[in-house]
């Protein structure tokens, strides 16, 4: 089965410049989660969706940073405009509802290594 | 609140020899607990889970984890290790009263040496 997928892999942009990053969760899958990855910081959420419906959006680190979910088997992450604090490597996750249990693993994609420079 | 803790950000095993890699959390409710591993340049996968029942579970590539609700411990082992077991190792737990959000370690990075 194909898992989480995510484009493209690395991007390297200047500052100010407009950056989309794409994911396509395994299919069947209602939740699906947008992460950041850094050395000082660790592994952050930034958002979670179910059913398309952004969920949780409290880590998203500021208004330059927006996510969508049009439908169930795509997913962006936009950063306009971009910063060098924004390097980072961005990881698409998705899930099954474990109904009240909530005791389904998440599926990483293989991230999106960002450099802005 | 909810949190996690990896105390050691390092740690470095024989190969061949058991492997421990330390996991303390703090929740509210009722724990589930969660291993994952990364490889470099690769997502985060999943190993092994805690919900309810035996407190010893078996997940992936022979790895198992305790689940110990006295000292509020998930700590990860292999009873041998291998040299293709370094990466990073990654706790996470959830509470049975939350939303489906997971609060993550800071991950643990494990050196098998041969």
């Amino acid at each position: 089965d194909a898992g989480v997928i995510q484009s493209p892999r690395h991007e390297v942009t200047e500052m100010g410049q407009e950056v989309t990053l794409r994911c396509k969760p395994i299919s069947g899958h209602d939740y699906l989660f947008w992460y950041r990855q850094t050395m000082m910081r660790g592994l952050e959420l930034l958002i979670y969706f179910n059913n398309n419906v952004p969920i949780d959006d409290s880590g998203m680190p500021e208004d330059r940073f927006s996510a969508k979910m049009p439908n169930a088997s795509f997913s962006t992450l936009k950063i306009q405009p971009s910063e060098p604090r924004d390097s980072a490597v961005y990881f698409c996750a998705s899930s099954l509802s474990g109904g009240t249990d909530s005791n389904q693993p998440q599926h990483f994609g293989d991230g999106t290594r960002l450099s802005i420079l | 609140a909810q949190s996690v803790a990896q105390p050691e950000d390092q740690v470095n095993v024989a190969e061949g020899n058991p492997l421990t890699v330390k996991c303390t959390y703090s929740v509210s409710g009722n724990p589930y607990l969660f291993w994952y591993v990364q490889y470099p340049n690769r997502g985060l996968q999943f190993l092994l889970k805690y919900i309810t029942g035996d407190n010893l579970v078996k997940g992936s590539y022979g790895f198992e984890a305790e689940f110990n609700k006295s000292q509020t411990s998930f700590h990860l082992k292999k009873p041998s290790a291998l040299v293709s077991d370094s990466a990073l190792y990654f706790c996470a737990v959830r509470d049975s009263f939350s939303n489906y959000q997971l609060i993550w370690g800071a991950g643990t990075k494990l050196i098998i040496k041969p």
